[in-house]
């Protein structure tokens, strides 16, 4: 059975670099049409997709992140990354990962990681 | 693309069948996605491919819709579907994908 898992620190400071890793057990990020991603929910709010990276290594980010996120896989620790530069109090939210399956919605999602800025 | 929900809220009973509306701002044919929401957990696939049952899901939650309107049914509302519902589009890879507001259905 899938499962992923966030890691990284719960408190970033402003202007800083908030940095996420995703573990993946139970498959491979180079399974054929899975898009692994990142989507980010702000305490109280709705959730915002900020970006994928499909099992070839093309990635995919929303543009309202100005530029600011990078998403890259490690295939040799079957994990996948998220670094989101220059952070502000508006970074501040749970971030999930997930898979996504092509002409699919995302599962299964990560339990989800708490960041402060 | 814009995902507009309807309602934000949902006040309903054991039993009721309520719906929940999402709409497109720009045509993502079929390329929608519901998932439910339950506080301090992550989203739960629910419905793709605006009416496809994820494997698992009760038979009481269908979907339907194409091009720019869709909508998400609850047959019979059980205990355990209280939660937030959310749709997402991701209709193309020049675009973001992304998600309605939420509507919160809550008990009567």
């Amino acid at each position: 059975q899938l499962q992923l898992q966030e890691s990284g620190p719960g408190l970033v400071k402003p202007s800083e670099t908030l940095s996420l890793s995703c573990s993946v057990s139970g498959g491979s990020l180079r399974t054929n049409s899975h898009y692994w991603g990142w989507i980010r929910q702000p305490p109280g709010k709705g959730l915002e997709w900020i970006g994928s990276i499909y099992y070839s290594g093309t990635t995919y980010y929303n543009p309202s992140l100005k530029s600011r996120a990078t998403i890259s896989a490690d295939t040799s620790k079957n994990q996948f990354s998220l670094t989101l530069r220059s952070v502000t109090a508006a970074d501040t939210a749970v971030y999930y990962c997930a898979r996504r399956l092509v002409g699919r919605g995302f599962d299964p999602w990560g339990q989800g990681t708490l960041v402060s800025v | 693309i814009e995902m507009t929900q309807s309602p934000s809220t949902l006040s309903a009973s054991v039993g009721d069948r309520v719906t929940i509306t999402c709409r497109a701002s720009q045509n993502v044919k079929s390329w929608l996605a519901w998932y439910q929401q339950k506080p301090g957990k992550a989203p739960k696939l629910l419905i793709y491919q605006a009416s496809i049952l994820q494997n698992g899901v009760p038979s009481r939650f269908s979907g339907s819709g194409s091009g720019t309107e869709f909508s998400l049914t609850i047959t019979s509302l059980q205990p355990d579907d209280f939660a937030t519902y959310y749709c997402h589009q991701h209709n193309s890879y020049s675009d973001p994908w992304t998600f309605g507001q939420g509507t919160k259905v809550e008990i009567k």
